[in-house]
């Protein structure tokens, strides 16, 4: 089975604090997405990755940035946290395939994370 | 553009009672579609995608779920639901046409089995 993992499932931070949430897959898989979660919003992604540091901006990606140097890692961080990023962080990995996306995407279990 | 809607915030049946979640799709050439589970506190789990092909597509846990190019719809069906499968559900779409690797959301379905 794949194993998504993140490193914390709650966290309470400060505002103007720096923020690291890590993710790690054990498959092997090239691509690599961070989403945040947040009621009647759904899934908005915040920044993908298709390769050992490459990036890409997703829809939401303002206040947000991500380092990827090992291909099993992918990392989030928060510059300096503010309160309306207290939301619900998921972490998604999938292989690649030809056809550039009909694989589905594997998810860690969730980073509830609180800015106060 | 790609998006997805899902128009009803929550679905309420009794237990053994058939279960639909609806889903309906905007893309700009052919979907993938996709639907998730959520059951609190977990992340998502994959339930089951269309690619192409038959038009009716099974899942995990006995769900299933209809393409329907005409309506652009994607429903996620149950024969008989059980109270387990109280969750929130997540219908998806990528658009073939798309240069990059991006699933658009819908906003999340909640279902409540009663007992």
């Amino acid at each position: 089975d794949v194993k998504v993992t993140q490193s914390s499932r709650y966290l309470v931070k400060r505002t103007g604090e720096k923020v690291f949430l890590e993710c790690v897959q054990d498959m092997d898989h090239e691509n690599m997405f961070w989403y945040r979660q947040d009621p009647g919003l759904g899934l908005r992604l915040i920044y993908f990755s298709y390769d050992v540091k490459m990036k890409e901006k997703g829809d939401i990606p303002e206040g947000y940035s991500v380092s990827r140097e090992k291909k099993e890692r992918f990392s989030l961080i928060l510059e300096s946290a503010s309160t309306n990023q207290t939301s619900m962080y998921l972490c998604a990995s999938s292989p690649l395939s030809k056809d550039r996306a009909s694989y589905e995407q594997y998810f860690g279990p969730g980073t509830r994370l609180t800015v106060t | 553009a790609q998006s997805v809607a899902q128009p009803e915030d929550q679905v309420n049946v009794a237990e053994g009672n058939p279960l639909t979640v609806k889903c309906t799709y905007s893309v700009s050439g052919n979907p993938y579609l996709f639907w998730y589970v959520q059951y609190p506190n977990r992340g998502l789990q994959f339930l089951l995608k269309y690619i192409t092909g038959d038009n009716l597509v099974k899942g995990s846990y006995g769900f299933e779920a209809e393409f329907n190019k005409s309506q652009t719809s994607f429903h996620l069906k149950k024969p008989s639901a059980l109270v387990s499968d109280s969750a929130l559900y997540f219908c998806a779409v990528r658009d073939t046409d798309g240069s990059d690797y991006k699933l658009s959301f819908g906003a999340g379905t909640t279902v409540t089995v009663r007992a």
